[in-house]
């Protein structure tokens, strides 16, 4: 499978922990990123790189929640101290700019997040 | 203020018609829109874009209309197949007229395709 793999597809957690999800792009994509799911919503945006460097982050990006694409292949989301309103789907997608200049995201599976 | 909005939260739509669905935008930076298809427990998937320098792109079964004076987009299924049933997500992009790649999505129409 050469798709966006995400690990691990469901995390429970107790408040207050923390948490960290990985996200393994599409192998030639040079672009990578994070979306937030809650339910009866679309995804939200969070963060993007483009290969290692952090282009663009959503002011939903709290000071508890950090990624990293160390060497522009995977990426990893890490949540500080666990909230209840962190309960959510944590979606990774990854994109490639294409001939006609326009570009395609892809996502993965996501990660469910649930936070007691 | 939402700028991508999916004013039908479902659809219902008998198997072998055809299923439209609707989507508005307010922001008119917005140059390219997708359209994505979600099962329940998975990620979307990619369907069909459209730049707006065009009013209208097929693929098989799925066709994309925008309407730009009306900041409007439709995707059109024919004919709808149960497999079809999901919840679809317009999203549109800014890309890099304002520096930004990200998608904003809106809230998704369910559709329910009965055989």
């Amino acid at each position: 499978d050469t798709g966006v793999s995400q690990n691990p597809r469901h995390k429970i957690t107790k408040r207050g922990q923390n948490v960290t999800f990985r996200c393994d792009p599409i192998s030639e994509h040079n672009r990578l990123y994070w979306y937030r799911q809650t339910l009866g919503q679309g995804p939200e945006f969070l963060t993007y790189f483009q290969n290692e460097a952090q282009l663009e982050k959503s002011r939903l990006l709290s000071d508890r929640f950090s990624a990293e694409r160390p060497k522009g292949s995977f990426s990893t989301l890490e949540i500080q101290r666990t909230e209840q309103g962190d309960s959510a789907m944590y979606l990774c997608a990854s994109s490639f700019i294409g001939t006609d200049s326009q570009e395609t995201q892809y996502f993965g599976p996501g990660t469910r997040l649930l936070v007691l | 203020d939402q700028q991508v909005k999916q004013n039908s939260p479902s659809l219902s739509v008998q198997e072998g018609r055809i299923s439209i669905l609707n989507c508005d935008y307010t922001n008119s930076m917005f140059d390219y829109f997708l359209w994505y298809k979600k099962y329940p427990a998975e990620g979307p998937t990619f369907l069909i874009s459209i730049s707006s320098i065009k009013d209208k792109n097929e693929d098989g079964r799925f066709t994309v209309f925008l309407n730009k004076s009306a900041k409007h987009l439709s995707l059109h299924i024919v004919p709808s197949q149960p497999g079809d049933s999901a919840v679809y997500f317009c999203a549109a992009a800014t890309g890099e007229r304002a520096g930004s790649y990200q998608l904003t999505f809106g809230k998704g129409t369910k559709l329910s395709v009965i055989p």
